[in-house]
């Protein structure tokens, strides 16, 4: 099965641009999670999409938002960009929609974003 | 507060020798703890889950309910194990949330 794939790969934006990232889970997986990932906080959970449901959302201001399609595809967006928004941002996919024995995450490459 | 600590940003030893990549958590009630690895340009991967207590390339972990630590321990330090290694804490419930630690870089010396 191919992997998580997650679109673009790299991204260049400027203050107060909006910006969209996507995430196409591996085959057949309904659960998506979405990270962001910065060498001072390591991975910090932004939210979880399972069957298009928002069920957890971490703890980030509301200028990031996303959804997720009935295909499973997941978008994020952040709004009004600010330079503190630079990171890797990574999504997660899995088939169940919990942490049980069995049920693994798969982690994309991530998307590189840099807010100049 | 739930929370996962690594205290080192950055741990450098010889091969072969002994590898502890510390991690403490802070739970109430029965946690469920993970180590993912990231080696030099790859994907963020599991490398093993207490539940499971199995040894994954010489790798193993001891949850310690009295200490709320979860070490990972390798007797014998191989080149290949230089990466960036993050301990997590699954909070429970129907989620699949993960709370990382800062994550820990080993690097293995020749």
């Amino acid at each position: 099965k191919a992997g998580v794939t997650q679109t673009p790969r790299y991204l260049i934006k400027t203050r107060g641009q909006q910006v969209t990232l996507s995430c196409s889970p591996i085959s057949g997986h309904r659960s998506v999670s979405w990270y962001q990932q910065t060498p001072g906080q390591g991975l910090q959970f932004l939210f979880e999409y399972f069957s298009e449901t928002q069920r957890n959302k971490g703890n980030f201001p509301g200028r990031f938002s996303g959804r997720q399609f009935s295909n499973s595809r997941s978008e994020m967006n952040v709004s009004t960009l600010e330079l503190g928004d630079s990171a890797l941002y990574l999504c997660a996919s899995s088939p169940k929609d919990r942490v049980v024995f069995g049920n693994e995450q798969f982690f994309g490459p991530g998307t590189r974003l840099t807010v100049l | 507060a739930q929370r996962v600590t690594q205290p080192e940003k950055l741990l450098s030893v010889f091969k072969g020798a002994p590898v502890e990549l510390k991690c403490n958590y802070s739970y109430s009630g029965s946690p469920e703890l993970f180590w993912y690895v990231q080696y030099s340009r790859q994907r963020l991967q599991l490398l093993l889950r207490h539940i499971s207590r199995e040894s994954i390339k010489g790798f193993t972990a001891d949850l310690n309910k009295g200490e709320t630590s979860f070490h990972l321990k390798k007797p014998f330090a191989q080149e290949e194990d230089s990466a960036m290694y993050y301990c997590a804490l699954h909070p429970g419930g129907a989620t699949n949330k993960l709370i990382f630690g800062t994550g820990t870089l080993l690097a293995v010396q020749p």
